[in-house]
């Protein structure tokens, strides 16, 4: 069965860096994009961006280019999202999820990482 | 502000019928780009329900039915049960933006 299970949840302050996990298996890993989706307090899903495993190529979306970093380690099956400063308005739900094989849809998801920020 | 417009909530009693709409434009919905629907609870990932406009994934009931036309796109859930209380979410692509776009998300209340 596909499963994505992410990193647990983490409690930070504003100003400090962090990169959370996203594991892939049971399926190949360098030929499907991973997507980051994530969800503020009380607001609805925000794509954030992707990765295809296989060669690295990102896309973001424009709200969140340059605030933080996707990439992945095919080696070992594993997406990453990394903030180098994080911010209090950062705190949310984080979810990794696995695009379908026709347009960019999300078969499979993550179990989410709660990232709180405090300022 | 969502890319995609869906009413903030619906409701309906058990066993009826309700459907959830979502607006788009001609960058997204408009240009025949496929709509996708998630079912979502709190704290709990969130599930495919309709990929590629009117697909539903092994396993989803086909109590839920996904539609499409012009600039919008409908979620139909018919034999209200109290389990679908939930958010759903629409998505598609958009092109000047050149990304993924979700709606803002519509909560279901069974009443």
């Amino acid at each position: 069965e596909v499963q994505l299970v992410q990193s647990g949840a983490e409690v930070k302050k504003a100003g400090q860096s962090l990169k959370i996990s996203c594991k892939g298996s049971a399926y190949n890993f360098t030929s499907h994009w991973i997507g980051w989706v994530r969800q503020m307090p009380g607001k609805g899903l925000e794509w954030m961006g992707m990765i295809y495993p296989g060669d690295s190529d990102t896309m973001y979306s424009p709200s969140v280019q340059g605030q933080v970093t996707i990439s992945a380690d095919k080696s070992i099956s594993t997406a990453y999202l990394h903030w180098s400063s994080l911010k209090a308005s950062d705190t949310g739900m984080y979810y990794c999820a696995k695009k379908g094989v026709t347009s960019p849809y999300f078969d499979y998801w993550g179990q989410g990482t709660l990232v709180t920020v405090s300022s | 502000q969502s890319v995609l417009t869906q009413p903030p909530s619906v409701s309906g009693a058990p066993g009826q019928r309700v459907t959830i709409s979502c607006t788009g434009s001609n960058s997204n919905i408009g240009a025949d780009y496929d709509v996708h629907w998630y079912q979502h609870l709190p704290g709990i990932a969130p599930k495919l329900l309709i990929y590629g406009d009117t697909n539903r994934p092994s396993g989803v009931p086909d109590r839920f039915s996904g539609s499409k036309s012009g600039t919008s796109a409908s979620l139909a859930i018919t034999g209200l049960q109290a389990e679908d209380e939930a958010d759903y979410y629409c998505q598609s692509y958009d092109s000047s933006l050149s990304g993924v776009v979700f709606g803002g998300g519509t909560k279901l209340t069974v009443l």
